[in-house]
């Protein structure tokens, strides 16, 4: 069945720094969305990706959908102390998504 | 706003006890989940619904059960709750393929989870 990896699992981030988290699906997906958890909270609903090499962006938040869609990719710029919390991708290949293992963040101020 | 709300925040059983979780929606979403999260294994899926009284099974649906008699209502059952089934609930909706109320194609709202603790 479809599996998505997500990677890394941890990322410990400088405030004022960069990072990225991957997503990675072992089938082509028809959309692919992204959820942020804070600590002690539940997942939220950050965006959505449904065409091929896609880039949408979230103030300092940017997404991709890769070509083949079976990969994305979150990027945050300039990370602050409010980035803190667990991001989790999910592919869909129809109206179930899978998701991935999540990237938990935490920010050094 | 999408509201989902389940039954309880914390919950503590006994191995063999039957356990009921609830939720409940209010955004007249066809489609209902429930997933658990444990730390390193990210949401699995336990079971969905797409219509009263339809359930499909997800991927981890061994050893629990599910009722939606009504459109906003989810119900999980452990029918003899054991000690690995202590886990984060969470329940969520979504609209219907295809639909754009309450949000973004295929958007799932969740609820603030049941942490189930099995003595």
């Amino acid at each position: 069945g479809q599996q998505v990896m997500q990677i890394p699992q941890y990322q410990h981030v400088q405030e004022g720094e960069d990072f990225t988290t991957y997503c990675n699906s072992s089938t082509t997906l028809s959309n692919i969305q992204w959820y942020k958890q804070r600590p002690g909270g539940h997942p939220v609903f950050l965006i959505q990706l449904v065409k091929s090499g896609e880039v949408k962006k979230q103030k300092r938040l940017t997404f991709q959908f890769g070509e083949a869609k079976k990969n994305s990719s979150l990027h945050i710029t300039a990370t602050q102390t409010t980035d803190v919390g667990t991001y989790f991708c999910a592919g869909s290949d129809d109206y179930k998504l899978s998701f991935g293992a999540g990237t938990t963040v935490t920010v050094r101020a | 706003d999408v509201k989902v709300t389940q039954s309880s925040r914390y919950l503590v059983k006994r191995t063999g006890e039957k356990v009921f979780l609830e939720c409940v929606q209010d955004m007249d979403h066809e489609n209902m989940f429930w997933y658990r999260q444990d730390p390193g294994l990210g949401l699995r899926l336990i079971y969905f619904s797409y219509d009263v009284k339809m359930k499909e099974k997800g991927d981890i649906p061994e050893g629990y059960s599910v009722s939606r008699e009504k459109k906003e209502r989810f119900s999980l059952i452990l029918e003899s709750a054991s000690t690995n089934q202590t886990s984060m609930y969470l329940c969520a909706s979504s609209p219907m393929l295809g639909t754009t109320s309450g949000g973004s194609y295929n958007e799932q709202f969740f609820g603030p989870g049941t942490r189930l603790t099995v003595l």
